[in-house]
């Protein structure tokens, strides 16, 4: 149940569009299309984002994008905006009814 | 409105044992699986345990196998974690959580802190 690889810090200016990635193996992220994201502001409890590699729940903005290749999944938020500024865990499931989180990524709106 | 309430967060030393309860309101409960996720404030987020909507079904991070139990009692609207044989390294915030491949909604967390 090893955690699961996100670049630690990602930036982007306004309006930009920035992708962050999560790499597992072949036994969670590449064995199964449950991958999904969380944003967490700080001292707030995270709101999932994206669900099933690119389902978006509702209420969630179009702004958000998940995809999957391989045993990296990415989620892209495009038109950035300052609000989108916050942390971002990518989770998958990785059999036997387990499930891992990555490290979590820290988006720097400039 | 959907809600999750965690509670029964402390300091407990180690060794020690400690409940959480997490109170669910606004959906009908025992349709749904539940989960239990914590971080170390500061770190990142650390998937601890599942549970199906019976009851019947359990899953454990290897790090918590054996010292904790999850449970749920669906005519209470409530799922516990039962946390035994504590160590400094699980002092974290414990969040309840509904769902299976998406999590969603999260309680609000409770802080469980061992030390002496």
């Amino acid at each position: 149940q090893s955690a699961l690889t996100q670049p630690a810090s990602v930036s982007g200016s306004p309006g930009q569009s920035i992708t962050i990635s999560c790499t597992g193996t072949s036994s969670d992220v590449g064995g199964y299309d449950y991958v999904s994201w969380y944003q967490q502001h700080p001292g707030k409890a995270p709101k999932l984002m994206i669900y099933d590699v690119s389902k978006r729940p509702s209420g969630v903005s179009n702004r958000f994008s998940g995809s999957k290749s391989g045993n990296t999944a990415s989620l892209t938020i495009s038109g950035l905006q300052a609000e989108d500024e916050a942390d971002y865990y990518c989770c998958s499931y990785a059999g036997g009814g387990t499930f891992v989180f990555g490290g979590g990524t820290k988006l720097t709106v400039l | 409105e959907v809600q999750l309430v965690e509670s029964g967060g402390g300091l407990v030393q180690p060794g020690g044992s400690l409940r959480l309860s997490c109170a669910a309101s606004g959906f009908t409960f025992s349709n749904y699986w539940m989960q239990w996720v914590r971080q170390v404030p500061g770190k990142g987020l650390v998937w601890v345990s599942r549970i199906s909507s019976d009851g019947s079904d359990t899953t454990y991070a290897d790090s918590v196998k054996g010292r904790f139990t999850i449970s749920r009692d669906n005519a209470k609207n409530t799922l516990y974690l039962q946390m035994n044989s504590l160590r400094a390294e699980d002092t974290a915030v414990y969040y309840c959580v509904r769902g299976v491949n998406g999590l969603d909604p999260w309680g609000q967390g409770t802080l469980v802190t061992v030390s002496s």
